[in-house]
């Protein structure tokens, strides 16, 4: 099946600095989501990318689909304590169901 | 408001025993699906339906099964042929499965699952 590939695995910045986060996949995507996690709770859905080279913008985060339709990124500017969790993209092609990555878990240093 | 509950958030089981996970959503959703996640892993698909009275095998359904008699209810057994029970379980809606495009996934919020 499809692997994605998120790194970093994890991240420890200070409040105010601007963080990225990256996905790869094996095979090309038509759909790239992004979701939050905060501890004890679901994923909930951030942003969602649709065309190859889109870039989406919600408040602070900006996710891009990459032009060659095997990666995505999300970046935060200006970090602030709520930012705190863990981050998943997760992505599809055609009628296949959603593969999610690993995730990657944001610290905010005080 | 619209959103999906799952119930309850802390369950025990003891060994042998088989323990059902509600899920129920109200946002008039076609497809629905189970996930498992252990710590520090993402997410592994167990069952996903896309339409009532019809179900599909996931990544891991070993030990775990579904029914669909009602659209907006997903509930998931899972059984004593499941070693490894202890995870955290998410439920997840959208309003179909064929593709992902314009119909992400929607998540409640968990079951976390213990052996006593």
């Amino acid at each position: 099946g499809q692997q994605l590939n998120q790194s970093p695995q994890s991240m420890f910045i200070q409040e105010g600095e601007d963080v990225s986060m990256n996905c790869t996949s094996s095979s090309i995507f038509n759909t790239w989501l992004w979701y939050k996690q905060d501890p004890g709770e679901g994923p909930v859905l951030l942003i969602a990318l649709y065309k190859a080279g889109e870039l989406t913008s919600n408040g602070r985060l900006t996710a891009q689909f990459g032009i060659t339709r095997k990666d995505s990124f999300l970046n935060i500017s200006a970090s602030i304590p709520s930012d705190v969790g863990i981050y998943f993209c997760a992505g599809t092609f055609g009628n296949e169901k959603l593969t999610f990555g690993t995730g990657t878990r944001l610290t905010i240093i005080p | 408001d619209g959103g999906i509950t799952q119930s309850p958030k802390y369950l025990f089981r003891k060994e042998g025993q088989n323990v059902t996970l509600s899920c129920e959503q109200n946002l008039n959703h076609d497809a629905m699906y189970w996930y498992r996640q252990d710590p520090g892993q993402g997410l592994r698909l167990i069952y996903y339906s896309q339409i009532v009275n019809d179900f599909q095998k996931g990544d891991i359904a070993e030990g775990y099964s579904v029914s669909r008699e009602k659209k907006e209810s997903f509930p998931l057994t899972v059984t004593s042929a499941q070693k490894n029970p202890t995870a955290f379980y998410l439920c997840a809606s959208s309003r179909t499965v064929v593709g992902a495009s314009n119909q992400p996934q929607h998540f409640g919020d968990g079951t976390r699952l213990s052996i006593l």
